[in-house]
């Protein structure tokens, strides 16, 4: 168990709905990180929060935005879901920013039909 | 922008075989490198890092390393897989950095399979 707490573990929903996916960090680490992996595109880096605030950003659609709460867990939105965005979605978590391990949550397991 | 390379995409190998993963990464500056492994339907596991000092680095399960600068690579190696090796390993680079901004640049992954 990294403690890293992903939720929900699977989502099933339809091209054009919006939903939500939570990620608790491990106890005291202040960087949230969320990737997507998918069978074409492999492990893609999207977003990453530090203490609250945005600090870097990779391959993340406009549909998608994130935010990391006071308490330091984290939100994924993705709306306007379409086929494509269905993937598996990881958080991870790290105790700062630069150079430290990045441990992972299990993912949520998105289905768009 | 940083890329990682793995050109093993699938490995078959037999209980007891060596096993060497083939790693590269673009970027010449100050990195940190990292071998992740993905069991079956499980999440990324850390099974070594590297940061700095010794360019051999040994992780967990019995699964090795090592760095070499001039060559911008980072194997892993293992002299001796089992059945449960079984997963799919991902070679990742973190780096350059900008303050606290960060993030893995992760290769496409090397399914290893072990068969008895």
């Amino acid at each position: 168990d990294s403690g890293v707490t992903q939720t929900p573990k699977h989502l099933i929903t339809a091209t054009g709905q919006r939903v939500t996916l939570r990620c608790s960090p491990r106890s005291g680490d202040l960087s949230v990180y969320w990737y997507q992996q998918s069978l074409d595109q492999g492990l893609q880096f999207l977003i990453q929060y530090y203490n609250g605030e945005e600090r870097a950003k990779g391959n993340i659609l406009e549909r998608f935005s994130a935010q990391q709460f006071p308490d330091l867990h984290s939100e994924l939105n993705l709306s306007s879901l379409e086929l494509g965005d269905s993937a598996l979605y990881f958080c991870a978590s790290s105790a700062s920013g630069t150079g430290n391990i990045q441990y992972f949550g299990a993912g949520t397991r998105l289905s768009v039909l | 922008a940083q890329s990682v390379s793995q050109h093993n995409h699938h490995v078959i190998l037999s209980e007891a075989a060596s096993l060497e993963l083939g790693c590269n990464y673009s970027y010449g500056g100050t990195v940190n490198l990292f071998w992740y492994v993905q069991y079956p339907g499980q999440h990324l596991q850390l099974l070594l890092k590297y940061f700095s000092g010794d360019p051999l680095v040994k992780g967990i399960k019995g699964f090795e390393a090592e760095f070499i600068k001039s060559k911008f690579s980072f194997n892993l190696r293992k002299p001796s897989v089992q059945w449960s090796d079984t997963a799919e390993y991902f070679c990742a680079v973190n780096g350059p950095y900008t303050g606290t901004a960060s993030k893995l640049t992760f290769g496409t992954g090397t399914r290893l399979q072990v068969t008895l």
